[in-house]
């Protein structure tokens, strides 16, 4: 079977630093993506591993580790504007994306 | 805007109802999806096209029917939906690599009533 967990919702504080964890059990490993997705909009790409460590872009980071099914997703400098939901997928065989339910994060000042 | 683009945005239909969807990207991808997006659900994967070849049905029912005519349009035809059906359809697109992300339209908003 395919599971993928996150944790449902995460708050935090604008110039904070937050972790979003996901982990995986699926039939194949091809990749893992995270998305963030705005209320009413489309998901939009932020990063990708597919082998084993921390790959960052400004201030999002994304870790895996493949022998323990476990990544996470890490936002520093918090900002009003990365309230929205981040979307661990994995890519098991094929093109598509199985995606988690989503983590809903909400920033405060 | 990311390449990919749903029509309609928003759509009230009927249980008896026939309508379809319409998914456009200009990307040059070769792969092409559906998914359904309930709320507190992940998102479903519904279909999946490859070089216009559907090779992927997960277990949807047939009251959805998607067609592909081109590697650049995608419909999902749907008829005598039931409530439950109502969702954010989206479509995404992708080129046939592992290591690039998918593309998403902005998803139809279906009422089922």
């Amino acid at each position: 079977g395919q599971n993928i967990d996150q944790p449902t919702e995460m708050t935090a504080t604008e110039g904070a630093i937050v972790q979003i964890n996901c982990t995986y059990q699926t039939s194949g490993f091809n990749g893992l993506f995270w998305y963030q997705q705005h209320a009413g909009e489309a998901p939009t790409f932020l990063s990708y591993n597919v082998l084993d460590g921390l790959e960052e872009k400004g201030r999002f980071s994304s870790f895996l580790s493949r022998s323990k099914g476990y990544s996470y997703l890490l936002l520093k400098e918090l900002q009003m504007k990365d309230s929205a939901s981040y979307l661990c997928a994995v890519r098991d065989k094929g093109t598509a994306l199985i995606f988690g339910k989503g983590t809903t994060l909400s920033v405060s000042s | 805007e990311t390449g990919v683009t749903q029509t309609p945005r928003h759509l009230v239909m009927g249980m008896t109802n026939k309508k379809s969807l319409k998914c456009e990207q200009h990307l040059g991808h070769n792969a092409m999806y559906w998914y359904k997006q309930s709320a507190k659900k992940p998102l479903e994967l519904m279909f999946v096209y490859n070089f216009k070849e559907q090779t992927e049905n997960n277990s949807v029912p047939s009251r959805f029917s998607p067609e592909c005519p081109n590697s650049s349009h995608l419909f999902l035809h749907l008829h005598t939906l039931q409530p439950e059906d109502s969702a954010l359809y989206l479509c995404a697109s992708s080129t046939y690599r592992d290591n690039t992300e998918a593309f998403f339209g902005q998803g139809t908003r279906l009422t089922v009533v």
